[in-house]
């Protein structure tokens, strides 16, 4: 597509229940990033996706947390037994991985409510 | 490590009138800067960016910004804003060599602007 999609665009969860989110970055976008947006807190990093080299996981909060990116493509993010406090915009985003100058193109979010 | 600093959460500004949204980065590193733009329920859209050469920079919408490498600044400018320009825009840094292409935001700025 011509855009970073991501879905749901908003999922209401109840605590401990687990979540899968969905990121389809841009064709050719070798690679993709996860932040959390929080009321007030600005983007915090979650996780990079970096063409076939290992990823970069060092933004992620806990072990309930996790990332996969399949074939070098769409990418889902998974929080495993929620807590109120992972409420939040889940924003994804992909670059070119060449030409370091590029800044990322960004999805729309998901807005994440655990109740 | 690279960090931002947004001086000011809320501009309030009346329309017409110039702004400017500061941004202050700490780095031990050479960087590339970023600004962000953010409408309401939207993903993030990039402005501008600085990555070598003039430290006046000009971004969509009529925004600039000025990299003053002594300061460790870069700040946003318009000299006379819209209603349409309210949103929340954030600096963003990455470091300019090696392989990692995570960049590092501020917590934002809410741009306000009255009829």
């Amino acid at each position: 597509g011509a855009g970073v999609s991501q879905s749901p665009s908003n999922k209401v969860t109840e605590k401990g229940k687990d979540v899968e989110l969905r990121c389809d970055p841009i064709s050719g976008h070798t690679a993709l990033y996860w932040y959390r947006q929080s009321l007030g807190q600005g983007l915090e990093f979650l996780i990079y996706f970096q063409g076939n080299s290992a990823p970069d996981k060092s933004g992620l909060p806990s072990d309930r947390f996790s990332a996969e990116r399949t074939g070098g493509s769409v990418s889902t993010l998974t929080i495993q037994r929620t807590q109120q406090e992972d409420s939040a915009v889940y924003l994804c985003a992909s670059s070119v991985l060449q030409g370091a100058g590029y800044g990322y193109t960004f999805g729309s979010g998901t807005r994440l409510t655990v109740v | 490590a690279q960090s931002v600093t947004q001086l000011d959460s809320q501009v309030p500004v009346f329309e017409e009138a110039p702004v400017e949204l500061r941004c202050n980065y700490s780095s031990s590193v050479s960087v590339y800067l970023f600004w962000y733009v953010q409408y309401p329920n939207q993903g993030l859209q990039l402005l501008l960016k600085y990555l070598s050469g003039s430290t006046l920079v000009k971004g969509i919408n009529g925004f600039e910004a000025e990299f003053n490498k002594s300061q460790t600044s870069f700040h946003l400018r318009k000299p006379s804003v819209h209603i349409s320009d309210t949103a929340e825009y954030f600096c963003a840094v990455r470091p300019s060599g090696g392989s990692n292409y995570k960049l590092t935001f501020g917590k934002g700025t809410l741009l306000t602007v009255n009829p």
